[in-house]
């Protein structure tokens, strides 16, 4: 059966420092596989998406994610975390319309 | 991209009532979802809504409990009927084409009480 794993439910990070966010998925084919950050009150909004090519994708906001098949994974990065980042943060698998969504991890930033 | 309008943004409801949730897509889009979100907990899909046939809901939702209405291919509603404390929630629409991401509307909190 389809899955997507986030294992880290709650995750503080200090300004400044960097950020990954794991995220693995059990599939019967390579779906496409997205993030997406929802802000308190908010709505969802795509950060990044793979559905082929390059692995390495940049998305919005200075993240980006890698897609490692052998690891069945997709982890999301960040370089130099912003206080704004602080949300929830969902990773998203995909094929033919039927998208399925991790149970989200909470980022916390430090000041 | 998609953007995505659903409205009432919150409401407050008596248990026993009905709440009517719509969405409307910018562009004509070929799928449109219904999601919930829980407090504290992802998303999980109550339906896909189809245009000009009944919707495909998904294992524990169902028809009577949430009807979907999909007139045309850019507007959807969806309806929580007799609604209990447990319908509380955040209930989301997303709209998208064939293997694309998924765009979401800013969600409907319902409060029931």
């Amino acid at each position: 059966a389809q899955s997507v794993t986030q294992p880290d439910i709650h995750i503080t990070v200090s300004e400044g420092a960097s950020l990954e966010l794991r995220c693995n998925y059990s599939y019967g084919a390579t779906p496409y596989l997205f993030w997406y950050v929802q802000s308190p009150g908010q709505g969802l909004q795509l950060l990044l998406k793979y559905f082929s090519g390059d692995t390495l994708v940049q998305g919005i906001k200075g993240f980006e994610a890698e897609f490692k098949r052998s690891q069945s994974s997709f982890n999301l990065r960040k370089p130099s975390v912003h206080w704004s980042d602080a949300a929830e943060y969902f990773c998203a698998v995909g094929l033919n319309n039927d998208m399925r969504f991790g149970a989200g991890t909470r980022l916390t930033v430090k000041p | 991209s998609a953007v995505i309008s659903q409205k009432p943004s919150r409401d407050i409801c008596q248990r026993g009532t009905s709440l009517t949730i719509q969405c409307q897509v910018d562009s004509q889009v070929t799928m449109m979802f219904w999601y919930r979100q829980q407090p504290g907990q992802s998303l999980t899909l109550i339906a896909t809504a189809n245009q000009g046939s009944e919707a495909t809901y998904e294992s524990g939702f169902v028809i009577d409990k949430f009807p979907i209405s999909r007139p045309n291919l850019t507007f959807s509603t969806l309806t929580v009927s007799n609604m209990s404390p447990e319908d509380s929630s955040i209930y989301l629409c997303s709209a998208g084409t064939a293997n694309t991401e998924a765009f979401f509307g800013q969600g409907t909190r319902l409060t029931v009480v």
